[in-house]
C-alpha cells in the first residue's frame, strides 16, 4: 500500500529560523511529488518535484527530491509569521493513479 | 493553473440533512475529485468523478452517502446526504492537469467548503 510519512508532525520555531520539512514515501512506480501549503481552507501548490539532486527554488522556499532513499525535504529560510501553516506533502504513483498525501506538518513562526 | 470555485464555503447542517457541495472549473478538464478533511487530519479522496460516466469511490465511501453529478468538464457537485457529526470536515474539489508519462501531474484545490452538522 502506497505510503506518505511526513516528520515532524508540528513545529514551532521563531522568526528568522530556519526549517527543515521531511517527506518519506513508499509508492508503486514513483511520478512526482508535490508540496503543497495549507493555511485556511485549500492547499496551494508550492512545487513539484520528479528527478532526484534538482533543487526547486521560490523566494525563501526550497524543495529537493532523493529518488534512491526515497524523501524529499522542504526548507524555508529566515521564516516569517506568514509561514505558519500546515505544509502538506503529495506522491503520485503510477501515470493515472491518485495523489497519496502524507499527514501534514504544522508550522507556527512566532513573532 | 486552474480556478477552481466551489460553493458553499462555509455552512452549518443539521443532523439527518443532506448538502450539496459545487465546483465550478474555468476551463475543461477530464477528472475531478472530491477530498475530504477531518479536523487535524490529511487529505482523503472521496471518489473520482469523470464527464459521462458514474463516480469511482474510495474504500470506505460509498455513493448513497455521497452521490456525485458530472454534467460536463467544468462542472461537479457533491452531496453529503444524511449527515451525521461526524461529516463535518472540509470538503474539496480538486482536478489534475496532466504532463507527460515522463513527468508529474499537478493537482489544484479549490477554496474547500467547511460543514460542521450539528
Amino acid at each position: 500500500e502506497d505510503k506518505v510519512v511526513q516528520s515532524p508532525l508540528s513545529l514551532v520555531v521563531h522568526e528568522g529560523d530556519t526549517v527543515t520539512l521531511n517527506c518519506s514515501y513508499e509508492v508503486t512506480n514513483f511520478r512526482s511529488l508535490l508540496w503543497y501549503k495549507q493555511e485556511k481552507k485549500a492547499p496551494t501548490f508550492l512545487f513539484m518535484l520528479t528527478s532526484s539532486g534538482i533543487e526547486k527554488k521560490s523566494g525563501r522556499l526550497s524543495s529537493i527530491l532523493d529518488k534512491k532513499e526515497l524523501f524529499s525535504i522542504l526548507n524555508i529560510t529566515a521564516t516569517q509569521t506568514g509561514d505558519s501553516a500546515i505544509y502538506l506533502c503529495a506522491v503520485e504513483g503510477s501515470y493515472g493513479q491518485n495523489f497519496v498525501f502524507g499527514p501534514g506538518t504544522r508550522l507556527s513562526v512566532l513573532p | 493553473s486552474a480556478v477552481i470555485s466551489q460553493k458553499p464555503s462555509r455552512d452549518i447542517c443539521q443532523r439527518g440533512t443532506s448538502l450539496t457541495i459545487q465546483c465550478q472549473v474555468d476551463s475543461q478538464v477530464t477528472m475531478m475529485f472530491w477530498y475530504r478533511q477531518q479536523p487535524g487530519q490529511s487529505l482523503t479522496l472521496i471518489a473520482t468523478a469523470n464527464q459521462g460516466s458514474e463516480a469511482t469511490y474510495e474504500s470506505g465511501f460509498v455513493i448513497d452517502k455521497f452521490p456525485i453529478s458530472r454534467p460536463n468538464l467544468t462542472f461537479s457537485t457533491l452531496t453529503v446526504s444524511n449527515m451525521s457529526p461526524e461529516d463535518s470536515s472540509i470538503y474539496l474539489c480538486s482536478v489534475e492537469y496532466w504532463g507527460t508519462p515522463s513527468s508529474g501531474n499537478t493537482i489544484y484545490f479549490g477554496e474547500g467548503s467547511w460543514l460542521t452538522v450539528v
